[in-house]
């Protein structure tokens, strides 16, 4: 079955820290896609990434990273030099291969403080 | 950019009454999602739709529920008599067939439900 546990519930940090956002995945299928995605306090869902099973190259945007490591079945978001702007509460979601038959699970969400 | 628009924004109704959220997909998307936040909670599958007929349906999606595309641009969320644990916001979200965005579902801003 396919789950997807994000163990941190809250994380507090102190602007310009570098925070990881933990994420770890189920699922019995070989071809899946996972996605990371913010909501800030407005509730829109903002999407940041997408990436498929079979590319395991880590990526980085700006002062965002991701680690995708299938051997763990992980994938972990990095922000380098935190600012308040990224307080926000940030889910990872796990979608099968199938386009229109398979929903996203989401995680349970991690909320990111940023002080200043 | 093409996006996803949902109206309203909020709706406050009361216990039992039926409730029409409405969302606009973007215009040449084939696939299309409903799913569910509770709020502090994480987002939750609902319904997928293709062809004109749910292809999947998660357990929360029972008898009070609808889903229809009325015409070619709007597809609805219909609840029938709602509970106060339908309070939550309610996401459309609709996917390509292909391209770049193949297997990425793009979110709607989102509709506030409130029963009381």
């Amino acid at each position: 079955a396919q789950k997807v546990t994000q163990a941190q519930t809250e994380i507090s940090v102190v602007e310009k820290e570098d925070v990881t956002l933990d994420c770890v995945y189920e699922t019995r299928d070989t071809t899946y896609y996972l996605f990371w995605y913010k909501q800030p306090p407005s509730g829109e869902l903002v999407f940041l990434i997408r990436r498929n099973s079979f590319d395991e190259q880590n990526e980085i945007s700006g002062r965002y990273s991701w680690n995708f490591q299938k051997s763990t079945s992980s994938f972990n978001f990095t922000i380098t030099a935190s600012q308040v702007v990224d307080s926000a509460v940030y889910f990872c979601a796990l979608s099968e291969s199938e386009p229109g038959t398979y929903k996203y699970i989401f995680g349970t969400g991690t909320r990111l403080k940023v002080l200043a | 950019e093409p996006e996803v628009t949902q109206t309203p924004s909020h709706q406050v109704t009361q216990m039992g009454q039926e409730v029409i959220l409405r969302c606009v997909p973007i215009s040449n998307h084939l696939y299309f999602y409903w799913y569910r936040q509770i709020l502090g909670q994480k987002v939750e599958f609902l319904v997928s739709f293709y062809n004109n007929e749910i292809s999947e349906k998660s357990e929360i999606f029972d008898d009070q529920f609808s889903v229809e595309r009325p015409d070619g641009s709007n597809f609805t969320l219909k609840i029938r008599s709602t509970k106060l644990e339908d309070s939550a916001m309610y996401f459309c979200a609709s996917e390509g067939l292909a391209g770049p965005s193949y297997n990425e579902q793009f979110f709607g801003p989102g509709t506030r439900l409130t029963v009381l």
